[in-house]
């Protein structure tokens, strides 16, 4: 089953770019990578998520080595507003037993 | 469009109690997943609802049930509360099934239940 590794805190000056790694070496071909992010015990909110490509949206970019066995969340000017709780997701499992899989997450602390 | 909506927002209950939640998805979605989070634990998946079948199961004992309604709202059922179950109850809907390839789910602000 894919399971993601994360460090569990991170510090990054405001202004600056957030670079959030993931381990997830064992995923498979067809799984996708979610990021999502969670403030102060609110539900988690969705970043962005990607099969093979870089991918990027107004919030951050994903970068997904080409083995795809890590990817890097950028946020690229972080703001104090960022401080969060920051999770890689795969998704394990196969039939009715399939699930999103959240790992312990990333602390982001944005320093003013 | 609203968002995500989850009632209550808090609960106290004593053991062996049962307790029911409640989840309304973002208007069209037709998929909720409900989430158990614990400091101990983290967030653990619970089941998902598509189309008012249970369509995905996590690994929790059979006191957690959950059902889905024609207008794709969602109660989750805990029965003969435990200690241990003091979590956030987080919802989510999805326009499809959320394990189908790139789906993206929005969460709720979840129900935080306390049992004592």
């Amino acid at each position: 089953d894919a399971k993601t590794t994360q460090p569990p805190s991170m510090d990054c000056a405001e202004g600056r770019a957030a670079n959030l790694p993931c381990n997830h070496s064992t995923i498979s071909g067809n799984e996708y990578v979610y990021w999502y992010r969670q403030i102060h015990s609110q539900g988690p909110q969705y970043i962005i998520h990607g099969l093979k490509n870089n991918e990027t949206n107004e919030m951050a970019s994903l970068i997904i080595t080409e083995d795809r066995k890590s990817s890097t969340l950028i946020l690229p000017h972080a703001t104090l507003r960022d401080t969060a709780v920051y999770y890689c997701i795969v998704r394990v499992g196969g039939g009715s037993a399939r699930q999103l899989t959240f790992g312990s997450g990333t602390q982001l602390t944005v320093l003013p | 469009k609203a968002g995500v909506t989850q009632t209550p927002r808090y609960l106290i209950k004593t053991r062996g109690q049962q307790v029911t939640l409640s989840c309304s998805p973002i208007s069209g979605h037709r998929s909720v997943s409900w989430y158990q989070q614990t400091p101990g634990q983290g967030l653990q998946f619970l089941f998902e609802y598509f189309s008012e079948t249970q369509r995905n199961k996590g690994n929790f004992p059979g006191r957690f049930s959950g059902r889905q309604f024609s207008n794709s709202r969602s109660e989750m059922n805990v029965s003969t509360l435990e200690l241990g179950d003091s979590a956030l109850y987080l919802c989510a809907s999805s326009d499809q099934i959320i394990l189908t390839s790139g789906r993206t789910q929005y969460f709720g602000p979840g129900t935080r239940l306390t049992v004592l």
